[in-house]
């Protein structure tokens, strides 16, 4: 059983464009949740979505920040006009349901040049 | 948004002690979770907890979900080299299942 996949792992752009970060849950999870990690920092939630529903953003910037889980297909999380500060590590975790363990993939590191 | 303290920060020991670490919040949670994260790579699931004063091992973890519900702590026996990351405890609460995670503890151990 596959676990959650991101891609890609490395992700470099220039200040201005848009960076789209892709995550496919475990075979089975329909629950979706992106984090962000700031080096030498802990994880801070950013947005839950379950399939086609955005369920909590409230850890999400207002501005230029998207994210959407598809009937068919992966997350994506979405970063238009990207900064120097979006520079960070950006993980998927799936779960089965409501209040089960959430299971991380391996991450999106994104530089902002 | 609610806030967990965990500590220590850092721990330097020996091949064979014992570690121990925990996390605080002024906050109820009804879940209480412990991953490890490698360099470079996500966390990893170590430990779930799900009931007031429940005490869980796994292997050589053993975790403890606080009878306030506001901390658990977590012990590693007999540490070896590959026990090297950083430990984040993650609290969740309420059915929108968003976690809080903690700022880590990253542990060195020395052969």
């Amino acid at each position: 059983n596959a676990g959650v996949m991101q891609n890609p792992r490395h992700l470099v752009r220039r200040r201005g464009q848009e960076a789209r970060l892709r995550c496919s849950p475990m075979k089975g999870h329909s629950h979706v949740y992106w984090y962000r990690q700031l080096p030498e920092e802990g994880l801070k939630f950013m947005v839950y979505l379950q399939k086609e529903n955005i369920i909590d953003e409230s850890g999400m910037p207002k501005e230029r920040f998207s994210a959407e889980f598809p009937k068919e297909g992966p997350s994506i999380l979405r970063i238009q006009q990207v900064v120097r500060g979006d520079s960070a590590a950006y993980f998927c975790a799936s779960s089965p349901g409501t209040g089960e363990e959430q299971y991380f993939g391996p991450g999106t590191r994104l530089t902002v040049t | 948004g609610q806030q967990l303290n965990q500590s220590p920060q850092s721990m330097f020991i020996q091949e064979g002690e014992d570690v121990s670490m925990n996390c605080t919040s002024s906050s109820i949670f009804n879940t209480w979770l412990w991953y490890k994260q490698d360099p470079g790579e996500g966390p990893v699931l170590l430990i779930a907890l799900y009931k007031a004063g429940e005490l869980t091992s796994n292997g050589r973890l053993t975790a403890q979900f606080g009878i306030t519900r506001k901390d658990s702590f977590l012990n590693i026996s007999a540490s070896i080299p590959s026990d090297v990351g950083i430990y984040f405890c993650a609290g969740q609460q309420g059915s929108n299942n968003d976690m809080r995670f903690g700022a880590g503890t990253r542990l060195t151990v020395k052969p």
